[in-house]
């Protein structure tokens, strides 16, 4: 157990649908990492919050935000959900900002868009 | 733009052997990270290269990276069954957005008795 958590666990939904995702970090931890796994695209870094600001982004569409609020977790929020939207969406934590030391992955939220 | 390469992309081992998988990757960077994940499971965090000639061990597992030949490997060394999972690399990009993490598409082991 990584003492990262991340709710649901599955989420099943339709297209054009708005689904959010959770993630707490570990006790301390003031870095949020939000990773997508699809077999259609990998594994995709999407954007990185330290202590409520955005430090980093990646591929992440512009239907997709994130937050991280003031104790310390974070919310992906998605929306207009297509098919192909359908994924892992695993979440990280780590000390401090830069990614520079371990990160401790929660146990993922699967989305299904039909 | 920043690319990241693994090969093998399925590697079939007996326990006791030794191998190398290789990742290379497109333009400059310094930081290069390897995970493990099991089948159905998420992802564990293995080693966080920072520099140039880093060298990190645990266990089986000896990773290094060559910042000049845009390089870095992870060597196993007599493998084991517990081994068998999936290894993904990830190179920082420090592009404008202050860093992005690019993934390779992963190596499946699997180590055979």
């Amino acid at each position: 157990d990584s003492g990262v958590t991340q709710t649901p666990k599955h989420l099943i939904t339709a297209t054009g649908q708005r689904v959010t995702l959770r993630c707490s970090p570990r006790s301390g931890d003031l870095s949020v990492y939000w990773y997508q796994q699809s077999l259609d695209q990998g594994l995709q870094f999407l954007i990185q919050y330290y202590n409520g600001e955005e430090r980093a982004k990646g591929n992440i569409l512009e239907r997709f935000s994130a937050q991280q609020f003031p104790d310390l977790h974070s919310e992906l929020n998605l929306s207009s959900l297509e098919l192909g939207d359908s994924a892992l969406y695993f979440c990280a934590s780590s000390r401090n900002q830069g990614f520079q030391e371990t990160q401790y992955f929660g146990p993922g939220t699967r989305l299904l868009v039909l | 733009e920043l690319k990241v390469e693994q090969n093998p992309l399925f590697l079939s081992m007996q326990e006791g052997k030794n191998y190398t998988i290789y990742c290379n990757y497109s333009t400059t960077s310094d930081r290069l990270y390897w995970y493990r994940q099991d089948p159905g499971k998420s992802l564990e965090s293995l080693f966080v290269l920072l520099s140039n000639g880093a060298v990190k061990q645990e266990g089986r597992l000896m990773a290094s990276l060559d910042t000049k030949a845009r390089l870095s490997t992870l060597h196993i060394t007599a493998a084991v069954h517990d081994l068998s999972a999936t290894y993904f690399c990830a190179a920082l990009n420090y592009g404008g957005s202050q860093g992005n993490l690019i993934f390779g598409k992963g190596t499946k082991l699997s180590v055979k008795p």
